[in-house]
């Protein structure tokens, strides 16, 4: 079985600061990771992925996540957030099924 | 211009009519997926479809029939038999279905029932 938990329904930052969107998974294999964002109304866009290569992961715009088995865990980052980082964050596994199990999503409101 | 086409974006329905999503992929890609999206409830997948003239139910499959009998398209329709189908559709698709591909994903439709 796997499961995804996001920790946090909505984070709040101002503009610059560092941004931190928690998410731990449960998997009876070893799991390919990933985040996607959506702005409103939209699709989902892939942020970046971890397929049991290097545990620290860049992705598109800053973004990075890293991968701890130990926590089962892999949190996104960002150093600086920018009012376009606004939209919903969803954490996603795969551990060897045909389908991925999405967390609940975290809403990210930047302020400037 | 490749992608994912979702028609309409915006779809209206009275109760007790059946209605179909367009979904349209010209990525050649062999998977295929439905999901449903309620506010504070992620993604719910609810059909998928690996190969032409195949496909498997989701989580939350009642209610709800979809075809593939080609490889580009994969519609799906609501049928009155869903109790509450007023939610945004997101279409879906896969390389090969394999754990380490990620997923496209097509713009989405808003159906509303009335």
């Amino acid at each position: 079985a796997q499961s995804v938990t996001q920790l946090d329904s909505h984070v709040s930052v101002s503009e610059g600061t560092p941004v931190l969107l928690r998410c731990n998974y449960s998997s009876s294999y070893s799991p390919s990771l990933f985040w996607y964002v959506q702005h409103p109304n939209k699709g989902l866009q892939l942020l970046l992925k971890y397929t049991s290569a290097a545990t620290l992961v860049k992705g598109i715009n800053g973004f990075e996540a890293e991968f701890k088995k130990s926590e089962t865990s892999f949190h996104l980052t960002k150093p600086s957030a920018h009012m376009s980082d606004a939209a919903e964050y969803f954490c996603v596994v795969n551990s060897g099924y045909s389908t991925l199990t999405f967390g609940k999503g975290t809403m990210l409101l930047v302020s400037p | 211009d490749g992608g994912i086409t979702q028609s309409p974006k915006y779809l209206f329905r009275k109760e007790g009519q059946n209605v179909t999503l367009s979904c349209e992929q010209n990525l050649n890609h062999d998977a295929m997926y439905w999901y449903r999206q309620d506010p504070g409830q992620g993604l719910r997948l609810i059909y998928y479809s690996q190969i032409v003239n195949d496909f498997q139910k989701g989580d939350i499959a009642e209610g709800y029939s979809v075809s593939r009998e080609k490889k580009e398209s994969f519609p799906l329709t609501v049928t009155s038999a869903q109790k509450n189908p007023t939610a945004f559709y997101l279409c879906a698709t896969q390389p090969t279905p394999s754990s380490y591909n990620e997923q496209f994903f097509g713009p989405g439709t808003r159906l509303t029932v009335l």
